[in-house]
């Protein structure tokens, strides 16, 4: 079956600092990969996806590469800001009825 | 704001009761989810509607769930004798039939059971 792996959090780092969140991720077929983010006490938001091999999501300063050789889609921001503390979700979707496999959640946390 | 509503955001409950949630998705998406998301962990599949059609339920929906989505509009998702391993976040999520169509979600419905 499907299944996403990330890293474990949470992940504390000082603003500005450089950010990648690692996610991997078993699928059959070819999935479609995305990023999801959950700021405290909202609901789950698309960040950014990715849809074939080699193509880059990116979107608020965040980017993720679909990397088939490596079933990878790691998340990297250059220059992360205290509002982007929240959870982030690896996620894929394996086409037809876009049933979404998620991960465990990465909590980041910004400090000034 | 014409994004993805769930109703109630929160309800606490005792062991044995009945509840139901109300999702309300985006007013031209045909595709409809629930997902379940406990502490700690990412949400989960539960079952899919395309218009009025249920077509998948996931193994993690017990007998004691049953979802509906009557005119192929809003949905409700019932949970019959309720018990402490219920109590999670609900979510609810729409999107249009495009296969490459990104699904949009609700803010949850926080069940706490007793």
């Amino acid at each position: 079956g499907n299944s996403v792996t990330q890293m474990e959090g949470p992940v504390t780092l000082s603003e500005e600092a450089f950010l990648t969140i690692n996610c991997t991720y078993t699928a059959t077929g070819y999935p479609s990969l995305f990023w999801y983010v959950q700021y405290p006490g909202e609901g789950l938001q698309l960040l950014l996806k990715a849809t074939k091999a080699d193509d880059k999501g990116s979107n608020k300063g965040f980017e993720a590469t679909y990397r088939k050789e490596t079933t990878s889609f790691h998340l990297e921001k250059g220059s992360v800001q205290v509002s982007d503390s929240a959870v982030y979700f690896c996620a894929l979707d394996s086409g037809g009825y876009q049933k979404v496999t998620f991960g465990i959640g990465t909590k980041l946390q910004v400090i000034p | 704001d014409t994004g993805v509503s769930q109703d109630p955001r929160h309800k606490i409950t005792k062991r044995g009761q009945n509840v139901t949630f109300r999702c309300d998705p985006i007013s031209e998406h045909n595709r409809l989810y629930w997902y379940r998301q406990t502490l700690g962990q990412g949400p989960e599949f539960l079952t899919y509607f395309q218009n009025e059609a249920q077509l998948e339920k996931s193994r993690l929906l017990s007998d004691r769930f049953s979802a509906e989505r009557p005119k192929g509009s809003f949905s409700t998702l019932e949970i019959q004798r309720t018990e402490q391993g219920d109590s999670a976040m609900y979510l609810c999520a729409s999107s249009l039939r495009d296969s490459t169509d990104t699904q949009y979600f609700g803010p949850g419905t926080r069940l706490t059971v007793l």
